[in-house]
C-alpha cells in the first residue's frame, strides 16, 4: 500500500492563483480529512469528509473548497491564494470505526 | 476558550534517560487522547491513543497516562535513544462523537548521545 499520497510536494503561488492539492489514499479509508500546520500553532483541520459526497468544514474553512467524489480521493482546492495561506498542508485518512489517523507528507505552498 | 498546551521548548535529555513530554488541557473533556510523533519535513505518525476510563497505556518503550481531573496527559519514553528526537504531538477529540482531531502544538526532543 502507498497510504496517503499527497501532490504537489512543494507549490508557490501568486496571490490571487487558484491551485488544487491532490490528495490520494489506497486504504479504503472512510474519513478524510485536510489540516494545515503554521509554525507554533499546531495543526488546524481546514476540512473534513465522512464519506464519498459527504463533506464538512473544519476550524478553518475560509478560503478554502473540497469534494469528495470517490472514497480514494479528497483534493483541496485554493480559490484565490492569499499569502495568508502560506503552510503546509497535510491530508490524513482513517477508518471510520477507528481514531488513529494516517497522515500524508504534505505539500509546501507559498504564496508571495 | 479551549486549550491544549504542550511545552513550546525543546526537551534535551541523555541517551538512555527517560523522557516525559506533558499535554494539558482546558475546557475540552475529550473520551480519547492521542499522542503522534512528527520528524521535520514530515507528516505526523500515530503512535498511541489512550480512553478515558484507561490511566495508563503502553507500547514498547513508551507509556502514556491520562488523567481527567487533572487535565492532563503525560507521555513517556523510557530508554531514550538518539532516533527518539523528534516533535511529539497530543490530540484530542473536541466534540464528543465526531471523529476531528485538536492538535497541540507539539514538544521536540532532543537525546543526546
Amino acid at each position: 500500500n502507498a497510504g496517503v499520497t499527497q501532490t504537489p510536494k512543494f507549490q508557490v503561488l501568486k496571490t490571487g492563483q487558484s491551485m488544487t492539492l491532490q490528495c490520494a489514499q489506497d486504504m479504503n479509508h472512510e474519513y478524510m480529512s485536510w489540516y494545515r500546520q503554521d509554525p507554533g500553532m499546531g495543526l488546524r483541520l481546514i476540512h473534513y469528509s465522512v464519506g464519498a459526497g459527504i463533506t464538512d468544514q473544519g476550524e478553518v474553512p475560509n478560503g478554502y473548497n473540497v469534494s469528495r467524489s470517490t472514497t480514494e480521493d479528497f483534493p483541496l482546492r485554493l480559490l484565490s491564494a492569499a499569502p495568508s495561506q502560506t503552510s503546509v498542508y497535510f491530508c490524513a485518512s482513517s477508518r471510520i470505526n477507528l481514531y488513529e489517523q494516517y497522515f500524508g507528507p504534505g505539500t509546501r505552498l507559498t504564496v508571495t | 476558550s479551549q486549550k491544549i498546551e504542550q511545552n513550546s521548548e525543546a526537551l534535551n535529555i541523555q541517551e538512555g534517560k527517560t523522557a516525559t513530554l506533558t499535554c494539558n488541557y482546558t475546557n475540552y473533556s475529550p473520551a480519547y487522547l492521542q499522542w503522534y510523533r512528527q520528524d521535520p519535513g514530515r507528516g505526523p505518525v500515530f503512535l498511541l491513543l489512550i480512553r478515558e476510563n484507561e490511566k495508563e497505556k503502553r507500547k514498547e518503550r513508551l507509556k502514556v497516562t491520562f488523567d481527567t481531573t487533572l487535565k492532563q496527559s503525560l507521555f513517556h519514553i523510557t530508554a531514550s535513544q538518539p532516533a527518539d528526537s523528534a516533535t511529539y504531538l497530543c490530540a484530542l477529540h473536541a466534540t464528543p462523537g465526531r471523529r476531528a482531531l485538536t492538535f497541540g502544538s507539539g514538544t521536540r526532543l532532543q537525546v543526546q548521545p
